[in-house]
């Protein structure tokens, strides 16, 4: 199987702009889908396919790709976006897979 | 607009199994386009995927945790269940029920998780 790895913990000035990355070999082949998770709550989804927003998302978060790293990016990002952020993908096998999370702390 | 809702005891004693329901209210499990999932979350941990269905019955899991695992469908009831066996501490999270949408177009394919339900906390103690 193959693994989707993640930053830790990422953190940007208000207003400023941050990409969060997801590494893996199966982004070669899959789109991720992206999933924000405020503490207490359910994951949402932010982004999917190739970069398409579910109703209801800003249009501050865009998804893009590149060989085998799949980002996040949030142009101007809010106090409300502080926030877990999960990439899914798929492993070796097909299955879902999710990347570790990244924490993303807006200063 | 699909939403879905977990139910079950949120206490189960080590070695018992785990039961859940997840209902999906404004739309239906038996839509052909979809397959309904479970998805775990170990308390300060991240998300795991244990397993998904499709209306017809067929069934993937996580193979780590395929030989405790049953998924079913109730299309008469519009809920999906989960059976977790032999449960240990280890087996302690939130979990949640999630539509899972797979497209496999003639490029790269893409699969997603929406919606979600509030997720429920399962506690594996004595």
């Amino acid at each position: 199987s193959s693994e989707l790895t993640q930053d830790p913990a990422v953190s940007v000035a208000l207003g400023q702009t941050v990409r969060i990355t997801c590494q893996g070999d199966s982004l070669r082949s899959y789109y991720a889908s992206w999933y924000q998770q405020k503490p207490g709550q359910a994951p949402v989804l932010v982004i999917y396919g190739k970069n398409n927003r579910p109703s209801g998302i800003p249009d501050r978060f865009s998804g893009s790709s590149s060989g085998n790293t799949a980002s996040l990016t949030i142009t101007g990002a809010q106090a409300e976006d502080e926030a877990d952020y999960y990439c899914n993908s798929r492993d070796s096998s097909g299955n879902p897979l999710f990347g570790g999370g990244t924490k993303l702390t807006v200063l | 607009q699909v939403q879905l809702q977990e139910s079950g005891p949120g206490l189960v004693k080590p070695s018992e199994t785990l039961s859940l329901t997840c209902t999906v209210s404004g739309g239906s499990v038996s839509s052909g386009s979809y397959y309904w999932s479970w998805i775990r979350q170990p308390p300060g941990k991240g998300l795991e995927w244990i397993g998904y269905i499709y209306y017809s019955g067929s069934t993937n899991y996580n193979p780590s945790l395929k030989s405790r695992v049953t998924i079913s469908v109730d299309t008469s009831k519009n809920q999906f269940s989960l059976k977790l066996s032999s449960v240990t501490a280890a087996d302690t999270a939130v979990y949640y029920c999630a539509r899972y949408i797979v497209v496999v177009p003639a490029a790269t394919s893409s699969n997603w998780f929406d919606p979600w339900g509030q997720g429920t906390l399962v506690t594996v103690s004595s």
